[in-house]
């Protein structure tokens, strides 16, 4: 069955980096976008943009800052979100969700599990 | 920017019905939005309960329905349960691949 696991729990300094990983399986890595989509603390969902899996090319929601970099590893069917200087404000559980497009239709068919990130000195 | 917009809490009774909405703060919602409907308990990922307006995603009941209402659009949750009640997103693709998710419903079953 589709599955889309992601990496755990960190604890970051400000101004430190993190790559949060999302790994795929049941299914053909590069047929489907992979999206991402974060919550702060009880707060709602944020979409942040997608990745093509086929071309490697990204896509960013609009106001997002060059701090946040989507990329690929298509050997291990991965995907990853690297966030660079964190603020606190970048504490979030941060989710990867595959799009399905097909025949017209447009669906958010599998989520992982979500990766906190918790920025704090 | 796109605002989304959907109310703040709904309430209602075991076995009712209520009707959550998701709207523009400028313009009208409709199919071509692909209006998409999500349900997250506390805890929990999110999960998919409708998308492309009316479509049921896996696994979901038939009590959850999906629709365009007057220019929104519309999750209807019909015979409700106690364990309905959560939390509620729509997403809306407003097109070159940008989706933008509303601030959510509280659902209370009361």
């Amino acid at each position: 069955q589709v599955q889309l696991v992601q990496s755990g729990s960190e604890l970051k300094k400000p101004g430190a980096s993190v790559k949060v990983s999302c790994k795929a399986s049941g299914y053909i890595f590069t047929s489907f976008s992979i999206n991402w989509v974060r919550q702060a603390p009880g707060q709602g969902l944020q979409w942040m943009g997608w990745i093509n899996t086929n071309t490697g090319v990204p896509k960013y929601a609009p106001g997002l800052t060059g701090r946040f970099v989507f990329s690929l590893d298509t050997s291990v069917s991965t995907a990853y979100l690297e966030i660079s200087s964190l603020e606190s404000e970048d504490t979030a559980v941060y989710y990867c969700l595959r799009e399905r497009y097909s025949y017209g239709q447009r669906e958010f068919d599998s989520w992982g599990q979500g990766s906190l990130i918790t920025v704090s000195s | 920017q796109t605002v989304v917009t959907q109310e703040s809490s709904l309430s209602v009774s075991p076995g009712g019905t209520v009707t959550l909405t998701c709207g523009l703060r400028s313009g009208s919602v409709s199919s071509s939005y692909y209006p998409s409907w999500y349900q997250q308990t506390p805890g929990q990922a999110p999960r998919t309960l409708i998308f492309s307006t009316d479509k049921r995603s896996s696994a979901v009941p038939d009590r959850f329905s999906g629709s365009i209402l007057e220019n929104k659009a519309a999750l209807t949750i019909t015979g409700a349960q106690a364990d309905d009640e959560c939390d509620y997103y729509c997403g809306l693709y407003m097109g070159g691949g940008i989706w933008v998710f509303g601030g959510g419903t509280k659902v209370t079953v009361l």
